[in-house]
């Protein structure tokens, strides 16, 4: 299975402050179509995943621009450019180019 | 309004089965892909199985020979079957969408495995 590694696991920001997560495949993440399927989830506590980003870079609708997604290869990155009190929850990287689809630990974003 | 919308945890005996179902709305379910995910209290989260449009399913290790994934597309709906089910089981069950994208989640059905 692919293994995808995020750090860090806890993030303390100060609000209006940038942060920045990394996550690492153990494989490459081309598919055979040519796009590589690596998507950023965030979590609040109570909450399913929501959906921030997809295909490395791709800003689902909806999603302020402060976040934004980078990388190839095997590293990839989700940043936020000034972070405020309601990003706040847990952030995901999945890959979703190799069966089984596989998501990182989670990064926790809290507010110093 | 486009949605997924879970049903059937709830409490379970170790051995036991349930049978977790997904109806979907707002949108042409039998041209999505299809995948149960789930997340054990205070972890993260776990691909389960999909199944795509032509009706071919597959499994993560964990679950494979146990839990069986199926759709109905004249009803809309998703359902997966479990059965021996275990300690390590309990877990918030969610539905989702499109496959590796995962662009659409329901809310989740919680599961507990427990004497």
């Amino acid at each position: 299975d692919v293994v995808m590694t995020q750090s860090p696991l806890s993030l303390p920001v100060t609000l209006g402050q940038p942060a920045s997560i990394s996550c690492r495949s153990s494989q490459g993440l081309v598919y055979r179509d040519g796009n590589t399927y690596l998507n950023w989830f965030q979590q609040r506590p109570g909450q399913p995943p929501r959906r921030l980003i997809y295909t490395v870079s791709n800003r689902e609708s909806g999603v302020p621009d402060r976040f934004s997604g980078s990388g190839s290869g095997t590293d990839f990155t989700l940043k936020i450019s000034r972070v405020e009190a309601e990003d706040v929850g847990v952030y995901y990287c999945v890959q979703g180019t190799h069966w089984p689809w596989t998501f990182g630990q989670g990064t926790r974003v809290e507010i110093k | 309004e486009v949605q997924l919308v879970e049903s059937g945890g709830g409490f379970v005996p170790p051995g036991g089965s349930l049978r977790l179902s997904c109806v979907a709305s707002g949108f042409a379910f039998r041209t999505y892909t299809m995948n149960w995910v789930r997340q054990a209290p205070g972890k993260g989260l776990e691909c389960l199985s999909y199944i795509d449009t032509s009706g071919a399913k597959f499994y993560t290790d964990s679950v494979r020979g146990r839990f069986t994934v199926s759709r109905d597309n004249a009803k809309n709906s998703l359902y997966l079957q479990m059965n021996s089910l275990r300690d390590e089981d309990t877990a918030v069950y969610y539905c989702s969408r499109d496959g590796g994208a995962f662009d659409l989640w329901g809310q989740g059905t919680q599961v507990i495995v427990s004497s």
